[in-house]
């Protein structure tokens, strides 16, 4: 397993564009998270799945922005009408749930956007 | 919601000792997690602590107090490669992992 796997690494886009990024998770692993992350921050939780099912989306997850994930495996997360205060780094992660001994989260090298 | 506070910046000599706090005020407190950032790379697991008391893993040690709402990093023998960001989280009954906003650890030579 080559770990949690997100494309693009870099994604520059003018503002007003729609983009989407993607996360393949480590197989297996039912519970994949997103997170946004801005240069001297923690990353800030936005969504998360439990297989395929949406079960909880932060306030910061404005109606802008989707994420999905239709067969519990890849996700998908779309920004609509992008502005620059979307510009951040988009981190995903996937643990593999089910007790407090599966809770780990493993990260992906993440995808960083630049609205210009 | 969630309060996750540990300081911004540390630095420290190679060889010597650093430690981190962390004290974090969250409902539905599971256990507490630290990650190592590199600049421009994705956050690597250190620890996690379910349980009150220091556990050791090689340089880096981490502490739990659930009482006091406080956790530690400590970090021995440092080496250059160590100057990166750690960060703190909470793990709440929800799932999720609310995290501080970092401490940038700098080793000096």
């Amino acid at each position: 397993d080559t770990g949690v796997s997100q494309n693009p690494r870099h994604k520059i886009t003018k503002r007003g564009q729609n983009v989407t990024f993607r996360c393949d998770p480590i197989s297996e692993h039912n519970r994949l998270y997103w997170y946004r992350q801005t240069l001297g921050q923690g990353p800030e939780f936005l969504t998360y799945f439990q297989n395929e099912a949406q079960l909880e989306k932060s306030r910061l997850l404005s109606d802008r922005f989707s994420a999905e994930r239709p067969k519990g495996s890849f996700s998908t997360l779309e920004i609509q009408r992008t502005e620059q205060g979307d510009s951040a780094m988009y981190l995903c992660a996937s643990s593999p749930g089910g007790g407090i001994g599966n809770t780990e989260a493993f990260f992906g090298q993440g995808t960083r956007l630049t609205v210009v | 919601g969630q309060n996750i506070d540990q300081p911004t910046e540390m630095t420290a000599t190679e060889g010597a000792i650093v430690q981190i706090n962390c004290t974090y005020q969250t409902s539905g407190f599971n256990g507490l997690f630290w990650y190592q950032q590199h600049a421009g790379e994705a956050p690597t697991f250190l620890s996690y602590n379910v349980l009150d008391g220091l556990e050791e893993k090689g340089r880096f040690s981490s502490f739990l107090s659930r009482s006091k709402g406080y956790s530690y990093l400590l970090l021995k023998e440092l080496q250059m490669k160590d100057s990166a960001s750690y960060l703190c989280a909470a793990h709440t009954n929800d799932y999720k992992l609310s995290f501080g906003a970092g401490t940038t650890v700098t080793v000096r030579a």
